[in-house]
């Protein structure tokens, strides 16, 4: 079956360290996207790349880099500058057609 | 800056009752309003529309679009305690069809 792998479900680590999490998609989708969910509210971009080897910053990319070394593989790390990492971060791939958009399950970090 | 508000941000219902839920929004370069449920994990899909005037339809779900005044509706007829969930909408903008969210509304049903 098609569709986006992230992992892990759920991650925790200490205040100040990287964290990298991993979004695989086998839907040969060229566009692939990350955006952060906090309680009560809605998605933010964080990240998106529309093909490999490029990437664009969205709206809260600070303290955030990814890499699109592979049409597949889009990782996301968050490094100790991003002062609020604890959050709900969901990956997205489309098609770049009409309808194209399909979410990952989503990574749940907390930070301690 | 792109803007997607949704309203109510909560409802809390009975079953069978029916609700609307509300989405405006303000973007540059518009391709497509999307609805979505979002229970405890990634958004479902409900509905794609970028035409005004034309209902979508799915079961006891339905969604319209107005371009003109920039609003689109969500209604639930019969809700059921499965339709607890909140439900996004958010607006496909761009040649990168990035999507921009608004905060969603918490609908919750009870018996």
């Amino acid at each position: 079956d098609g569709g986006i792998t992230q992992s892990p479900k759920y991650l925790f680590r200490k205040e100040g360290q990287n964290v990298t999490l991993s979004c695989e998609q086998n839907l040969n989708h060229d566009a692939m996207y990350w955006y952060r969910q906090d309680p009560g509210q809605g998605l933010r971009l964080i990240y998106y790349s529309q093909i490999v080897n490029d990437f664009q910053k969205g709206d809260i990319a600070e303290g955030y880099s990814v890499s699109r070394e592979k049409k597949e593989s889009f990782p996301l790390t968050v490094t100790s500058a991003q002062k609020n990492p604890t959050a709900f971060y969901l990956c997205a791939s489309s098609d770049n057609r009409a309808y194209g958009y399909t979410f990952g399950s989503g990574t749940r970090l907390t930070v301690v | 800056e792109d803007k997607v508000v949704q309203s109510p941000l909560s409802l809390v219902v009975h079953e069978g009752d029916t609700v609307t839920l509300n989405c405006s929004y303000e973007v540059t370069n518009f391709r497509s309003l999307l609805w979505y449920k979002q229970e405890k994990k990634a958004p479902t899909f409900l509905f794609m529309l970028t035409s005004s005037g034309i209902e979508k339809k799915s079961g006891r779900l339905s969604s319209i679009l107005d371009k003109k005044e920039l609003f689109s509706i969500l209604n639930i007829t019969a809700t059921q305690t499965g339709d607890s969930a909140v439900y996004l909408c958010a607006v496909c903008v761009g040649t990168a069809s990035k999507l921009t969210f608004g905060t969603g509304t918490r609908l919750q049903v009870t018996l």
